[in-house]
């Protein structure tokens, strides 16, 4: 059965600092992977997504993850975080074998410190 | 192109009451799920449509929960009796008919509060 983890709960950076969200799935075949954004009353929001070819993977708000199959992890990073990404993050697994529901992480909640 | 529409944003019941929530899935979409995400949780599936047919409804405490999906496009979700631990907010997703991850969009979800 497909799962993800992302091994922390909430993580602190200062503003201007990097970030990077880790997330690990497990997944018998190639997966499709997601990493979502949540702030605070709202929906769940698309940052990217990576189905095949580039490992690295471009998203929104100036936001990438990379896929790497020998870890089973697709991490999430943004060079520079700006205090408007406080928010929770969210990284989803989906497949194709026919079970096409998503499975996702507990979630990160990112605070900014300024 | 319309989002997913759900209905109402937000709910207050006492345990043992009943509720239903509305969803509207973006036009064209074949596949709908409802999604139960407690606070401090990720989401986590309930049940799955294809048209209107149920596709997965292995996590559903059917003793409590139901849902349909009349025609292939509204579904409603309904709890009854609602017990405390139900407090949660509801997503509805929908996405094409064929897998297609990239289409798999969400709704602003019901947040639904028992007290």
């Amino acid at each position: 059965a497909q799962s993800v983890t992302q091994p922390d709960i909430h993580i602190t950076v200062s503003e201007g600092a990097s970030l990077e969200l880790r997330c690990n799935y497990s997944y018998g075949a190639t997966p499709y992977l997601f990493w979502y954004v949540q702030s605070p009353g709202q929906g769940l929001q698309l940052l990217l997504k990576y189905f095949s070819g580039d490992t690295l993977v471009q998203g929104i708000k100036g936001f990438e993850a990379e896929f790497k199959r020998s870890q089973s992890s697709f991490n999430l990073r943004k060079p520079s975080v700006h205090w408007s990404d406080a928010a929770e993050y969210f990284c989803a697994v989906g497949g194709d074998t026919g079970r096409r529901a998503l499975t996702f992480g507990s979630g990160t909640r990112l605070q900014v410190q300024p | 192109e319309a989002g997913v529409a759900q209905s109402p944003r937000y709910k207050i019941i006492e345990k043992r009451q009943s509720v239903a929530f509305w969803c509207n899935p973006i036009s064209g979409h074949a596949t709908l799920y409802w999604y139960q995400q407690i606070l401090g949780q990720g989401p986590k599936l309930l049940i799955q449509f294809q048209n209107n047919g149920v596709v997965d409804d292995s996590q559903l405490p059917k003793d409590r929960f139901s849902a349909e999906r009349l025609k292939g496009v509204d579904s409603t979700l309904k709890i009854q009796p609602a017990k405390l631990e139900d407090s949660a907010v509801y997503l509805c997703a929908s996405s094409l008919d064929s897998w297609d991850p990239g289409t798999y969009t969400f709704g602003s979800g019901t947040r639904l509060t028992v007290v």
